[in-house]
């Protein structure tokens, strides 16, 4: 079994400040690392992915990926109400041809 | 111009019944999956094809049958509902044959069974 774990939440933080998501994953193999937001009753929508280690931003968002602790997150900065939602994250380990889904992290952000 | 559409959005039909969702991207992406998401929001692959031919079948029951007629198509049908299938279906497509691409994810199927 090729485990992603999220905590599950609810993450709650104030409008402005820094929102972090963390995902850690079993498969030391993995090549690619996703993070998608779904909005309640929507489809999960892209955000980022993330294939080397380090930090890749994108305006207010940031993956973090740390392959030796398996371990990648994501960063919302200035975080707005708007972006309440559950956070999941994804990984492609080699070999299997499919994602592995987290549960999720339910973030709440509050005016 | 939408990415990736489902038809229909939410199926409500009783224990024993045959059904089919029906998924289409515009996308011109090689790779299309079913996923389904349970009440827990736990997002679980069923079934990938690439360029039409089936790719990933996971340990799902024989009474859900995949079948994609060319690659922007992909459909799920469903025999004999059972009350544990009632969950959110996705499709999804992505670029490439290898795999490990992003995905677009469709507005999701709401199936529930009486």
């Amino acid at each position: 079994q090729k485990e992603v774990e999220q905590n599950s939440g609810p993450l709650s933080v104030p409008e402005g400040a820094i929102a972090s998501l963390n995902c850690t994953y079993s498969d030391r193999g993995s090549q690619s690392f996703f993070w998608y937001r779904q909005y309640s009753g929507k489809s999960p929508e892209l955000i980022m992915f993330i294939y080397s280690n380090g930090d890749k931003e994108d305006g207010r968002f940031t993956a973090q990926l740390n392959k030796a602790s398996q371990y990648v997150s994501l960063l919302i900065r200035d975080s707005q109400p708007s972006d309440s939602a559950t956070y999941l994250c994804a990984v492609y380990p080699s070999g299997f041809n499919k994602f592995y889904f987290g549960s999720g992290t339910k973030l709440n952000v509050k005016p | 111009d939408t990415a990736v559409s489902q038809t229909p959005k939410y199926l409500v039909t009783q224990m024993g019944n045959d059904k089919s969702i029906k998924c289409e991207q515009n996308l011109g992406h090689d790779t299309m999956y079913w996923y389904k998401q349970d009440s827990k929001k736990f997002l679980k692959i069923m079934f990938s094809y690439n360029n039409k031919e089936l790719i990933i079948n996971e340990t799902v029951p024989n009474r859900f049958s995949p079948k994609s007629p060319d690659k922007a198509h992909l459909n799920l049908h469903i025999n004999s509902l059972e009350l544990g299938d009632s969950a959110v279906y996705f499709c999804a497509s992505s670029p490439g044959s290898s795999g490990g691409s992003e995905q677009y994810f469709g507005p999701g199927t709401r199936l529930t069974v009486t």
